[in-house]
């Protein structure tokens, strides 16, 4: 759900690794959402999505699994590379009167150690 | 993916000036483009939802004359920051939703604002 933090969370991990980044949402009315990556002076860049009937998604070296009953999202990145360090943050789509709104999750941020 | 770009990248500006950010989608017809302010190491807070001929939308404690949007074409929206303040530094990012994929939205590279 929408969360502000002060303070991001950090995963450091080393290059070749896989890395597993987490995300809570609160409306279970969510029924869509979307995984992004944002580097340093950077707007945030799509990385993959997944639709509330599904619970799991591929891509290139990505994953992202949907659990629904505990509200919890993760986004699984496989070999990591020095490329990879950025902040991500999930985002959950909720359909409003107006349309369709995206709140942001607070966001983790990833080092990867060569 | 779509393609978004803001211009300028980054700009400093005095007290007290206005300025205006640009954000358009390169490659598709934006009905709703979306403004976020992002501060040093927190998310992405919406500002306004900006859609094309008709007024804004602004979220709960974003004043409207403060922050003016204009969405005149299909394109092309933009942002004044009107008699800006120190503390209206921030980040700017403006999004574009995709017409085809009604829940995805697509990020410009953002504008970083320093007032003195």
């Amino acid at each position: 759900g929408e969360s502000v933090g002060l303070h991001l969370p950090t995963l450091s991990v080393q290059e070749g690794d896989n890395s597993i980044i987490n995300c809570a949402y609160s409306n279970s009315a969510s029924d869509y959402f979307i995984w992004y990556k944002q580097e340093s002076g950077k707007g945030p860049q799509f990385i993959i999505d997944i639709r509330s009937n599904m619970d799991k998604r591929q891509g290139q070296r990505v994953t992202v699994l949907l659990n629904k009953t505990v509200k919890h999202l993760s986004l699984q990145i496989a070999a990591t590379q020095p490329g990879d360090s950025a902040v991500y943050f999930c985002a959950e789509n909720i359909r409003i009167d107006a349309g369709n709104m995206l709140t942001f999750g607070g966001g983790t941020r990833l080092m990867v150690k060569p | 993916g779509a393609v978004v770009s803001q211009h300028p990248s980054r700009v400093i500006c005095k007290s007290g000036t206005s300025v205006k950010i640009e954000c358009r989608s390169l490659d598709f017809q934006a009905t709703t483009m979306f403004w976020y302010r992002q501060f040093p190491k927190q998310s992405l807070m919406l500002m306004a939802t900006s859609n094309e001929g008709s007024k804004a939308t602004y979220e709960q404690g974003v004043e409207k004359d403060k922050f003016l949007i204009n969405h005149a074409s299909l394109t092309l929206s933009t942002l004044t920051v009107t008699s800006a303040h120190p503390e209206d530094s921030s980040f700017y990012i403006c999004s574009a939703r995709d017409p085809s994929r009604q829940e995805t939205q697509y990020f410009g590279p953002g504008t970083r604002l320093l007032v003195l």
